[in-house]
Parts: C-alpha cells; sequence; structure tokens
C-alpha cells in the first residue's frame, strides 16, 4: 500500500533534547512538508521541500530543521532552540508544482516535551 | 495576505441532521480550494476541492461550492452520522507554481445518536 509513515506515534524528550522525526513516502512524490498542529488552531508550515537537495522555510521554521536527501524521507529536528515543541506535528507530501495537486498526510507524530 | 477562516466549533447535531459549516478566504489571484477531514488520533484526508469559481466538489455526501462573489466555500451534508464525528480543515492553495497550502482553525463536528 502507497502512504506516508510517520513514527513514532508518539515522543516524548526532556528539554534541551534535541529530537528527529521520521517521515516517510512511497508515493513518489516530489515535494514533501511539516506542519505543526496546536490545540485550536490551523495546521501551520515549518518546511517544504519540492525536490530532493532543496527545501524552504515555511512560516514557523525558527527551531526546526530538515533535510532531504532522498525523495522518499524528509526528517524533521526539533531543536533546542524551539521554544515550545510539544505539539503534533503532521508530515505531507504531493506530487509536485501544481495548484490542483493533493497534499497526503501522514498519521501524525505527538511531541511532549518536559 | 492570504488567509480562511472558518466558522468556530464545536458543532453539536443529532443523527441526520444538516450540517453547514462556514468557511471565507481572503486571496489574490485564483486559489484553489480544500475541505480536510482528520478523525480522532490521525492525519488529515482531502475530503473534497474545486480548482476555480462555481465547481462545486462532493465526496461521501458531503458537497462545497466556490463563490467567488462571496469568497466562501461553505460545507454542507444534508445527513449527518455518527462516523461523520471529526474535526474539518478548510484550504486554499496560495496560486500557481506551489503546492503551499494554507489553513483554517478547524471546527470540530459532533454527531450524537
Amino acid at each position: 500500500d502507497g502512504g506516508i509513515t510517520q513514527s513514532p506515534k508518539y515522543l516524548f524528550r526532556k528539554e534541551g533534547q534535541n529530537v528527529t522525526l521520521s517521515c516517510e513516502q512511497n508515493l513518489n512524490h516530489d515535494a514533501m512538508y511539516w506542519y505543526r498542529q496546536d490545540p485550536g488552531q490551523g495546521l501551520r508550515l515549518i518546511y517544504y521541500s519540492q525536490i530532493v537537495n532543496d527545501f524552504q522555510k515555511g512560516d514557523i521554521a525558527e527551531g526546526y530543521s530538515v533535510s532531504r536527501e532522498k525523495k522518499e524521507s524528509f526528517p524533521l529536528t526539533v531543536t533546542s532552540a524551539q521554544k515550545n515543541p510539544t505539539a503534533f506535528y503532521l508530515c505531507a507530501s504531493s506530487k509536485g508544482l501544481a495548484v490542483s495537486y493533493e497534499q497526503y498526510f501522514g498519521p501524525g507524530t505527538r511531541l511532549t516535551v518536559t | 495576505g492570504n488567509s480562511v477562516t472558518q466558522m468556530e466549533g464545536p458543532v453539536t447535531l443529532s443523527e441526520e441532521a444538516f450540517l453547514t459549516i462556514n468557511c471565507t478566504y481572503t486571496a489574490t489571484g485564483y486559489p484553489s480550494l480544500f475541505w480536510y477531514v482528520q478523525y480522532p488520533g490521525e492525519g488529515l484526508q482531502l475530503l473534497l476541492k474545486a480548482t476555480k469559481a462555481d465547481d462545486k466538489g462532493s465526496n461521501k455526501g458531503f458537497e462545497a461550492t466556490y463563490r467567488k462573489e462571496t469568497t466562501s466555500f461553505h460545507l454542507e451534508k444534508g445527513s449527518v452520522q455518527v462516523s461523520d464525528s471529526a474535526v474539518y480543515f478548510c484550504a486554499l492553495s496560495e496560486g500557481y507554481n506551489t503546492d503551499k497550502l494554507i489553513f483554517g482553525t478547524g471546527t470540530r463536528l459532533q454527531v450524537f445518536p
């Protein structure tokens, strides 16, 4: 089955530690995205990548980093510089640069930092 | 800048009631419009979309019409079921050469038997 895999589903970390969230897709999509979801708010774009070895900052990139070394993978690192990292993180992918291409979402990772 | 505004929830309905969730947008150019649904503990799934004015998107009994004159894309369903309980997000794309989406804050729907 084609789709997007995010692991783990729940992640707990101590404050001051970096943590990397995994996102893998086997849809052969060029574009991938990371969003953050907080209670009562919509999704906010952290980073996106339209092609391998290239990525751009979204609206709330501070305190996060990404890499896109392979088409299938787009890991997100939440660094200790992120002031409020506890949130639900969603990864998505789409075919590429076209306005009507839908985004496919993974199941999400809930990160709790204490 | 571009933005999406949704009615606040939760929306609480009895089974078989009529559903409307309002969505209005602000955008330059000619965005595409989407409704996504998020079931508890899951990611988002595309429910329906419309890519130009007067288009009607429909899926699973849900419908929404792209109204450029009122900048709206309201979601409707004639008869809701308990299984429709979820959070619904309205979203727009920013235009050509991008797949970036701007989401509304989401509207929680609770349907009781």
